[in-house]
């Protein structure tokens, strides 16, 4: 089975700065997906970023980008020019074979 | 694109009675719905694993038996939480496939919080 591990469950940034979330995984799987996770207040979950573990480059969207490491099985979402908006809670999710397995989350709090 | 609904978005019930969720995939077709679980500020715990026009697959621990799922169309999934009680208040969280995607994203609905009183 897998497991995906979060080890900052809160974390806080100034407006306009960079911040980074940590995640790593375990797995024997070759073939997989890694994502990012957002859940505001609202509780909408919303997909922020996708990486195809058979990829070797780095997904960016935006000011959202990873640091995709598969021999360490590290997954980190480096957040730049943090916005108010963007205070809400990460989840970092494993998925394979259509199977999404959740971290426990950080919560980022954005300062103005 | 790629919405999905649920439906009611709150439902407070009695201890003993029964509750219906929907959701639905308004604009694309999902082959496969999934059903979460998230008690407060804890992550998603997935509960079971439907395909149109098949039984749900139920993760270990989830009792098949009290949460019915139904998946009659490529739109539609229900969860009905059977005889509630008030250990099953939580938050319920519906997602879906995209039909012939081959990557592993999901697109979830809103939420239904549920209270049993």
């Amino acid at each position: 089975a897998q497991t995906v591990t979060q080890s900052q469950p809160e974390m806080s940034v100034q407006e306009a700065e960079t911040v980074t979330l940590s995640c790593t995984y375990d797995t024997s799987e070759n073939n997989y997906y890694l994502f990012w996770y957002k859940q505001p207040p609202s509780r909408q979950m919303i997909l922020v970023i996708r990486q195809e573990a058979y990829k070797q480059q780095n997904a960016t969207e935006n000011r959202f980008s990873v640091n995709f490491q598969k021999a360490a099985k590290s997954f980190s979402l480096k957040i730049s020019d943090s916005q108010l908006g963007d205070t809400a809670m990460y989840f970092c999710a494993f998925g394979s074979n259509y199977k999404l397995t959740f971290g426990k989350g950080t919560l980022l709090t954005v300062n103005p | 694109g790629a919405v999905v609904s649920q439906h009611p978005s709150r439902v407070i019930c009695k201890s003993g009675t029964s509750v219906k969720i929907e959701c639905r995939s308004l604009d694309f077709q999902a082959t496969t719905m999934f059903w979460y679980r998230q008690f407060p500020k804890q992550s998603l715990m997935l509960m079971a694993t439907s395909n149109e026009g098949s039984k749900a697959t139920y993760e270990q621990g989830v009792e098949k038996d009290k949460f019915l799922i139904n998946h009659a169309s490529l739109t539609l999934s229900t969860l009905t939480v059977t005889s509630a009680h008030p250990e099953d208040s939580s938050f319920y969280i519906c997602s879906a496939r995209l039909a012939g995607a081959d990557y592993n994203e999901q697109f979830f609905g809103p939420g239904t919080r549920l209270t049993v009183l």
